[in-house]
């Protein structure tokens, strides 16, 4: 009876290389969430995401960054050259319906140097 | 813009002593509230989760108020344990259409001393 899975749990990367969080959903879960907590501020919701459909990117930055949710397989956020503005907590939720609450994986850390 | 703001920032106290940890919202108009615990290096786990039409809930030695007219809530912790240290967090949600889309505060940083 896994939780939200995050991998990998600590992630560094130099300026300029990409970034890659996976997130497993808790089993019979089908939407999938993306928050980013920045040092020493609250969490941010960043997008929202069902098997094969972006439903609300409202949160996201509008460079660098992109999350898909394959058919089969983790939802992945990806980021592309990274700035040390990019180092932060990414968690990762999900929940059985829309208006379900969530449940929140452990989240990766990145540190971008 | 709604924001979230949740006083102390931080707070020590010892064991066994009745606490109340602090949140604020700006726009009354929320869908519901929730509280959640965060530990060093860990998730969040919720606690509390109070709909709007809601005045409070309770789960154990943990007691939530919401007053959504000003903009407040509360959350109340009995008999505090060393166990209890650990990040609390507050979050609104402002529809049901987006009751996903939480807005987080920056968190209170208990630390119970035994």
């Amino acid at each position: 009876n896994a939780g939200v899975m995050q991998n990998p749990r600590h992630l560094v990367r130099r300026r300029g290389q990409e970034a890659r969080l996976r997130c497993s959903p808790m089993k019979g879960h089908s939407h999938v969430y993306w928050y980013r907590q920045l040092p020493e501020e609250g969490l941010k919701f960043m997008v929202y995401l069902q098997k094969e459909n972006i439903i609300d990117e409202s949160g996201m930055p509008k460079e660098r960054f992109s999350a898909e949710f394959p058919k089969e397989g983790p939802s992945i956020l990806r980021i592309q050259q990274v700035v040390r503005g990019d180092s932060a907590a990414y968690f990762c939720a999900s929940s059985f319906s829309e208006s379900a609450p969530l449940h929140f994986g452990n989240g990766t850390r990145l540190t971008v140097t | 813009k709604q924001e979230v703001t949740q006083i102390p920032a931080a707070l020590s106290v010892p064991e066994g002593e009745n606490l109340v940890l602090n949140c604020s919202f700006t726009d009354s108009a929320i869908y519901n509230l929730q509280w959640f615990r965060q530990d060093p290096g860990k998730g969040l786990t919720s606690l509390l989760l109070i709909q709007s039409s809601q005045r409070e809930q309770t789960s154990g030695r943990l007691n939530a108020s919401l007053d959504k007219s000003s903009g407040r809530s509360t959350l109340y912790i009995a008999a505090s344990q060393p166990g209890d240290s650990a990040t609390y967090l507050c979050a609104v949600s402002e529809t049901m259409d987006s009751s996903y889309k939480l807005i987080f505060g920056s968190g209170t940083r208990l630390l119970v001393r035994p």
